[in-house]
């Protein structure tokens, strides 16, 4: 059973452009969970979505977008990055957004905005 | 300040110590978590705790919901040990809100 899994592992953009983040769910889990980790700091909830929509979000601007696709999986949009952006983006899923479980976490994609 | 405080920030130990960290938290939540990263950045959960002691081989894990205090025991610490560990607490909902983590170097 695959668990979280992330691409691209590293990207490396210039400010003004656009990425696209991608994660796919742990088999069984319809709840993915977006969170950026800054160098040195713990991470900070982005969003959630379940059943497609975004359930939750965290004190990040709208240049921060996300989508979930029927399968579950999820993209991450960051538009006209800014070098702030810099950071480990992880992915989490969990069952269900209504119960206490365990997420789990994906490897996490590296971002460097030049 | 602040939602979730760990201490401390960063910690040696030789191997064989015995190692505590510790996790404070202000809001209202459904579960607490412990994590462990390694460099590169993956995170692997640990513990899932809503309330009193969990242990996991060398690890054990408590919490003190009244006090809104829980630790992380690492018994018999080796070099492989060495990561960052993460509280992270569960507010209803399914978020996490994450500290900011304990830097863990056990030397041998």
């Amino acid at each position: 059973d695959a668990g979280v899994t992330q691409s691209p592992t590293h990207l490396i953009k210039t400010r003004g452009q656009q990425v696209t983040l991608r994660c796919s769910p742990k088999s069984g889990h319809d709840t993915v969970s977006w969170y950026q980790q800054a160098l040195g700091q713990g991470p900070q909830f982005i969003f959630q979505y379940y059943e497609e929509e975004e359930r939750q979000r965290g004190n990040f601007p709208d240049r921060f977008s996300g989508h979930q696709f029927p399968n579950y999986s999820s993209e991450l949009n960051v538009n006209a990055l800014l070098l702030g952006d810099s950071a480990l983006y992880l992915c989490a899923s969990s069952p269900t957004p209504l119960r206490t479980d365990t997420q789990y976490f994906g490897p996490g994609t590296r971002l460097t905005v030049l | 300040k602040n939602e979730v405080e760990q201490s401390p920030q960063n910690l040696t130990a030789q191997e064989g110590e015995f190692i505590t960290i510790n996790c404070s938290y202000s809001v209202g939540i459904s579960a607490l978590h412990w994590l462990q990263q390694h460099p590169g950045g993956g995170i692997v959960s640990l513990f899932m705790l809503s309330s009193g002691k969990k242990k996991h081989g060398r690890l054990i894990a408590t919490i003190n919901i009244q006090e809104k205090h829980s630790s992380l025991h690492i018994t018999a610490s080796h070099p492989r040990d060495s990561a960052v560990y993460i509280c992270a607490v569960m507010e209803y909902g399914n978020k996490l809100v994450f500290g900011a983590g304990t830097i863990l170097r056990v030397k041998s």
